[in-house]
């Protein structure tokens, strides 16, 4: 299997601008996550999905986030409008769903809003 | 809240010597705990895991320990070689629900 796929691999854009992520989870897998990380906060969850549903949205910073999950093999996270702050590195993970969670991470994308 | 504490200082050590890499937890008792390590530029990549009843689990080179007493697990690399430098995160189950919850990671350097 290729792993967890993830696109763009590096962003850079102007405040303002829409941003949207992708990821293409480990087939198979029942969950997919989103996480955010940066120096200061370390890796944050932002969204969970289970069976393409998504099922804890707590982490998502506010509205300007949003995340769908269309099918199995698919996720988009989009940011609207972009602001600095949201600088980062923003990682797709997925697990099989058995009880012990192991995850498995996408190479990340690296985000630059100017 | 749950909380997961590392030490966020890099710990540099000598090629050939152990690594030992501390994880506090507090506010709960995690049915089991979770070593992932990260290299830079890319994503965390799980090692080992360790259950709350278990107090030792080893993997080649690497030793976990969980003592549930003082909620905390250590993490050991013997004969530690240059490649194993990378940031060790530590995770646990969150409370409900699938969350995981990572602390915030040791950078490890071994020097040649």
């Amino acid at each position: 299997d290729a792993g967890v796929i993830q696109s763009p691999r590096h962003e850079v854009t102007e405040m303002g601008q829409e941003v949207t992520l992708r990821c293409k989870p480990i087939s198979g897998h029942d969950y997919l996550f989103w996480y955010r990380q940066t120096m200061m906060r370390g890796l944050e969850l932002l969204i969970y999905f289970n069976n393409n549903v998504p099922i804890d949205d707590s982490g998502m910073p506010e509205d300007r986030f949003s995340a769908k999950m269309p099918n199995a093999s698919f996720s988009t996270l989009k940011i609207q409008p972009s602001e600095p702050r949201d600088s980062a590195v923003y990682f797709c993970a997925s697990s099989p769903g058995l009880t012990e969670r192991t995850q498995y991470f996408g190479p990340g994308t690296r985000l630059l809003v100017l | 809240s749950q909380k997961i504490e590392q030490n966020s200082e890099a710990l540099n050590i000598q090629e050939g010597k152990t690594a030992t890499l501390t994880c506090n937890y507090t506010n709960y008792s995690p049915a089991y705990l979770q070593w992932y390590r990260q290299d830079p530029g890319r994503g965390p990549v799980f090692l080992l895991l360790i259950r709350e009843n278990e107090k030792e689990k080893r993997k080649e080179r690497l030793k976990v320990t969980f003592d549930t007493t003082l909620k905390q697990s250590l993490f050991h690399i013997t004969a530690s070689q240059p490649a194993d430098s990378a940031t060790y995160l530590c995770a646990s189950p969150g409370r409900g629900g699938f969350k995981t919850i990572f602390g915030a990671g040791t950078r490890l350097f071994v020097k040649a």
